[in-house]
């Protein structure tokens, strides 16, 4: 089954604790992405990648960083957790960039930082 | 980026069709028209996306205004699944790169039983 996959779903950590959330996409996309959506301010792009080892800031890039070593995987690494992180975050994937392309979601990585 | 409104919320019969409205008086003559939503406590997901032309998929139809600037989404036959808040999200064909998406506050469908 073609699908995004994220883990863990929840996690619970605290300030200054590194942490890696993992995702996966099985469709050889090429560009892969990183939301986060809290209460009255939407989704916001933390990171995205066009392909392996190319990545960029999206709006949100702040304390946060990524990599894309393989094709299939785009892990989101906080360094050093703060409670502002805590948020619900989505990875999504794309066949390739361009406007004529549908992005798949993950099913969500509930983050809280105490 | 050129802007979207869309009601806030919307009920609907189940079993009944749905026609959710969307306008983007400033749409450029590049940009798709995207549709996606997003069920409780799911990560959001693709519904159905034109330019220019009507588009019909399995989940759902698009009619786009003629001057594009308007487009409605129709559930032909709304459940209970079909519950979700939908977005209506604009992708300018000048952002070729970084292919965000820009969600706004969508419109929250309820189906009533």
């Amino acid at each position: 089954e073609a699908q995004v996959t994220q883990n863990p779903r929840y996690l619970i950590t605290v300030t200054g604790k590194k942490l890696t959330v993992t995702c996966s996409q099985n469709m050889n996309h090429e560009y892969m992405s990183w939301y986060r959506q809290d209460p009255g301010l939407g989704l916001r792009q933390i990171y995205y990648s066009m392909n392996v080892e190319v990545t960029d800031k999206g709006d949100v890039p702040e304390g946060y960083k990524v990599s894309r070593k393989e094709k299939r995987n785009f892990p989101l690494i906080l360094e050093s957790p703060s409670p502002n992180q805590t948020s619900l975050y989505f990875c999504a994937s794309s066949l390739s960039p361009g406007p004529s392309y549908e992005q798949y979601f993950g099913p969500g990585t509930r983050l809280t930082v105490t | 980026d050129a802007k979207t409104t869309q009601p806030n919320s919307m009920e609907s019969n189940e079993e009944e069709p749905v026609h959710l409205p969307c306008n983007h008086s400033t749409i450029s003559g590049t940009d798709y028209i995207h549709w996606y939503r997003q069920l409780p406590s799911q990560g959001p997901e693709y519904v159905i996306h034109g330019l220019t032309s009507n588009v019909n998929n399995r989940m759902a139809s698009l009619a786009i205004a003629e001057d594009r600037k308007s487009s409605t989404l129709i559930l032909h036959r709304a459940t209970l699944r079909d519950a979700a808040v939908y977005y209506c999200i604009l992708r300018p064909t000048t952002n070729f790169g970084n292919e965000k998406l820009t969600f706004g506050t969508g419109t929250r469908l309820t189906i009533i039983p």
